[in-house]
């Protein structure tokens, strides 16, 4: 089956900083959706993002599609970016998850 | 828009009981819905994809007897855990499309459910 591998798996970071985070495909996906699962476990929507950049606030996310890879990046990062962060694409009608990203910010 | 809902957030029950977890789109139709099931510090498992009147799909390992799942309306999907038993606890989460963008997917908060 397909592998969505993310990196790194754990980060940890100091209040204000920068952070990128990657998304490896080991197959073609269509419909490549970024979120925020937050402390509660609600997953919060970032981007859908399939191809291309989009920008929202302090996030931004690049998908390159012909080489199976998605990035977000976090600018200026805040404690309530804190939590798991998953990419998610749709191979075969169903959407399969990343390993996710766990990110903790301090101040 | 593209908010979904579930109930509820939390549920404590001794092994052996049945437990129904609702979950419904608030603002819009959706005439497929999805169940997950997350352990902790994993990701997201799909278990089966509900269908608005006809039978649910199962991935492979997902008992289709102890999970029960029902889609009798455009917004109501309810997964039934059946005779519980302490292996079952997990994270359940739901999600549901959108049929206008039907590439996204939204999630419910989820249910937490624990078997004692």
């Amino acid at each position: 089956g397909i592998q969505v591998e993310q990196s790194p798996p754990d980060l940890i970071l100091q209040e204000g900083a920068n952070s990128t985070l990657r998304c490896n495909f080991s197959d073609s996906v269509n419909n490549l959706q970024w979120f925020h699962q937050n402390p509660w476990g609600q997953l919060i929507n970032l981007f859908y993002i399939p191809s291309g950049t989009k920008q929202n606030g302090r996030l931004s996310a690049t998908t390159v599609a012909t080489e199976r890879y998605s990035l977000l990046y976090i600018s200026s990062s805040q404690t309530t970016d804190s939590g798991v962060y998953f990419c998610a694409g749709t191979y075969t009608d169903k959407l399969i998850f990343g390993t996710g990203t766990r990110l903790q910010v301090f101040p | 828009g593209a908010v979904v809902s579930q109930h509820p957030s939390r549920v404590i029950c001794k092994s052996g009981t049945s437990v129904k977890i609702e979950c419904r789109s608030l603002d819009f139709q959706a005439t497929t819905m999805f169940w997950y099931r997350q352990f902790p510090k994993q990701s997201l498992m799909l278990m089966a994809t509900s269908n608005e009147g006809s039978k649910a799909t199962y991935e492979q390992g997902v008992e289709k007897d102890k999970f029960l799942i029902n889609h009798a309306s455009l917004t109501l999907s309810t997964l039934t855990v059946t005779s519980a038993h302490p292996e079952d606890s997990s994270f359940y989460i739901c999600s549901a499309r959108d049929e206008e963008w039907i590439d996204e997917q939204f999630f419910g908060p989820g249910t937490r459910l624990t078997v004692l």
